[in-house]
């Protein structure tokens, strides 16, 4: 089967770093998406991942570890602008993505 | 470049009923991936079309039906609604199948089953 975890709600302070997690157990994996998402809106691309390690990409940053199933995102500087959800998907042969239930973000002041 | 394009944005209808959403991927795309999403369920993957064949199903019940058209677009109909098929239904589209394929998702359709 395939199952993916992450937290179901985090709350932040503004210029503060967060690490969101996700784990992953499923077959065929070919890479891991972050997406971010608005409320009412559409996801965003926020960061790929395929080779074990860390991508950054200004103020944000993900992990992957292939062997342990298991990813962050990483958001430092936070702003106001970032609450919304951020969604964990996998990539499987044959581009079947696997969404995880999202975390929701809150940042306070 | 444009977006990709869903129509229409909101619809309500009533069970029994059958509907059928449109999307147009961007230009160039030839991969187009459909999802419902729910509060309770998040996003869950319907199916993906690439170049008009069908390459991919999630576990939904036959009553969820797609095709894609010469022209990289795409429908997806669902026939007899059901209250619980109340969702956001989202199309992605993406250039290539395979790989790493970055999705670009639409705005989406929100169905309101009475």
């Amino acid at each position: 089967g395939q199952n993916i975890d992450q937290p179901t709600e985090m709350t932040a302070t503004e210029g503060a770093i967060v690490q969101i997690n996700c784990t992953y157990q499923t077959s065929g994996f070919n890479g891991l998406f972050w997406y971010q998402q608005h409320a009412g809106e559409a996801p965003t691309f926020l960061s790929y991942n395929v080779l074990d390690g860390l991508e950054e990409k200004g103020r944000f940053s993900s992990f992957l570890s292939r062997s342990k199933g298991y990813s962050y995102l990483l958001l430092k500087e936070l702003q106001m602008k970032d609450s919304a959800s951020y969604l964990c998907a996998v990539e499987r042969y044959g581009q079947n993505f696997v969404f995880g239930p999202g975390t929701r973000l809150s940042v306070l002041p | 470049k444009a977006g990709v394009t869903q129509t229409p944005r909101y619809l309500i209808k009533t069970r029994g009923q059958q509907v059928t959403l449109s999307c147009s991927p961007i230009s160039g795309h030839r991969s187009v991936s459909w999802y419902q999403q729910t509060p309770g369920q998040g996003l869950q993957f319907l199916f993906e079309y690439f170049s008009e064949t069908q390459r991919n199903k999630g576990n939904f019940p036959g009553r969820f039906s797609g095709r894609q058209f010469s022209n990289s677009r795409s429908e997806m109909n669902v026939s007899t609604l059901e209250l619980g098929d109340s969702a956001l239904y989202l199309c992605a589209s993406s250039l290539h199948q395979g790989g790493s394929n970055e999705q670009f998702f639409g705005p989406g359709t929100r169905l309101t089953v009475l």
